[in-house]
This record gives structure tokens, sequence and C-alpha cells, in this order.
């Protein structure tokens, strides 16, 4: 299995649901991400875990709660989104250091709108 | 602090003319990654290719080549004989030696639009 999955694939929410994001990989990589990507724009790094504890988080807002129960899983659980946070959400996945690759694998996102 | 800069925002083309795509980084760490991905009009980004610094060979992958420079800091990508299949945005990327054992940073540039006319 050499791929990162992503569900749901579209997600509608109003600004006062909980929703949740949720990424998938079974190559064995140890470091998981989020990243955050408005139209016409590069991803944005939202938080880095790795060996399933959060090792970056670049000052996100509270609304953005990520989540990682396993090696495999990562969640991005959501409540109180705005507008503004309507993107598509990428989860990438990178093995572990010390191996000869370090290349970020990503999912096919998760494309976000907040009403 | 890192930065990536892809100064085309745009390329169009016909079918079967080459097309390059130019990147410039900088960087103060001596030992850094440089990447290119593909995003097509589905959204999911596609690793293409991955340089180490102290790796200044240059890659060809059928219709894909990359030129590495240290001495201009530019990572080109060129695409042979471009095919349809070709339009998408694409990305280069530059990643720091980790923090702690497992985090990579990728700082993005901000990304060319190729489009492909048949």
């Amino acid at each position: 299995d050499t791929e990162v999955t992503q569900t749901p694939k579209h997600l509608v929410m109003g600004m006062t649901n909980k929703k949740s994001l949720k990424c998938e990989q079974h190559m064995g990589h140890r470091a998981m991400y989020w990243y955050k990507q408005k139209a016409k724009k590069p991803p944005e790094l939202m938080f880095v875990y790795s060996y399933e504890k959060l090792s970056i988080n670049e000052s996100v807002p509270s609304r953005f709660s990520p989540e990682c129960p396993n090696s495999s899983l990562l969640n991005l659980h959501l409540h109180a989104l705005q507008p503004e946070d309507s993107a598509l959400y990428l989860c990438a996945s990178s093995p572990p250091s010390g191996g000869t690759y370090n290349e970020q694998f990503f999912g096919p996102g998760t494309r976000l709108t907040v009403l | 602090a890192q930065k990536v800069t892809q100064a085309q925002t745009e390329i169009s083309v016909v079918e079967k003319e080459d097309v390059t795509l130019d990147c410039v980084y900088e960087t103060r760490d001596t030992t850094y990654y440089l990447f290119w991905y593909k995003q097509p009009p589905s959204g999911e980004l596609v690793f293409l290719i991955r340089r180490n610094s102290f790796d200044e060979q240059n890659e060809i992958s059928g219709r894909y080549s990359w030129n590495f420079q240290k001495s201009t800091s530019s990572f080109n990508f060129t695409i042979t004989a471009s095919q349809v299949v070709d339009s998408a945005v694409y990305f280069c990327a530059l990643s720091e030696a980790p923090i702690r054992s497992n985090d990579y940073k990728l700082s993005f540039g901000a990304g060319t639009t190729v489009t492909v006319r048949a």
C-alpha cells in the first residue's frame, strides 16, 4: 500500500458544526502532516506529528484540533470554523529519518466549505 | 529563514513544445533538500523529484529533467515535448535538515501554472 487516503473528499459545514477530517497511511511512515491550501496558493503547513507526538504547530487557531491515535491515522477535528477556513486540506506522511528518502507523500485532500 | 521563488506565475505552450520552470531558493543551511511536486486539477500533490544539497547531478526521467546549480541557488525543471496531461500547477519546495529526528518542514514556492494546449 503506497498511498495516503483522506476522507471525506468534500465537506460542507456550518459555523456551529463539529466535524473531523481523517487521514490514513500504511507505508510505515512515522511523520504525518496537515496542510491548508487556499485557491491559487501553495500549501501552508499546519501541524506535524512525529512518532505520534505533536512536533510542530504553526500557530494554528484552536478551532483546529489535530489528533494522532496511532502511527497510521491522523485526524483533524474542526469546531466553530469561519468561512475563511474554506480550503483544501491536505494530509501528508514521510518515512522515518535515517532512511535515504524524506519526501512527503500527499493524500488527495478534503475540500472544505464553511457556510 | 528559507525561501523559494518561482517567478513564473503561468506558462502556456502548445503540445510538443518544451517548457522550463524556474526555481530559486534561499537557505542558510548547508544541508537541505529540494523537491518538485505536480498538482493536477484533481488536487493531489504528486511527488516528482528530491535532490540533496550535496548531490548536484542533473537528472532525467522520461520527458522530465532537472538542473540543480548550487552556485546560482537554482533548481530548474524542464518538460520536453509537453503533452496536455502535463497541464498542472508545479511547486518547487525546500526542506532543511529536521530540527528533531523526523519532522521536515517544506517551504513551497508560489507555484507555476502550466497549460498545454492541443
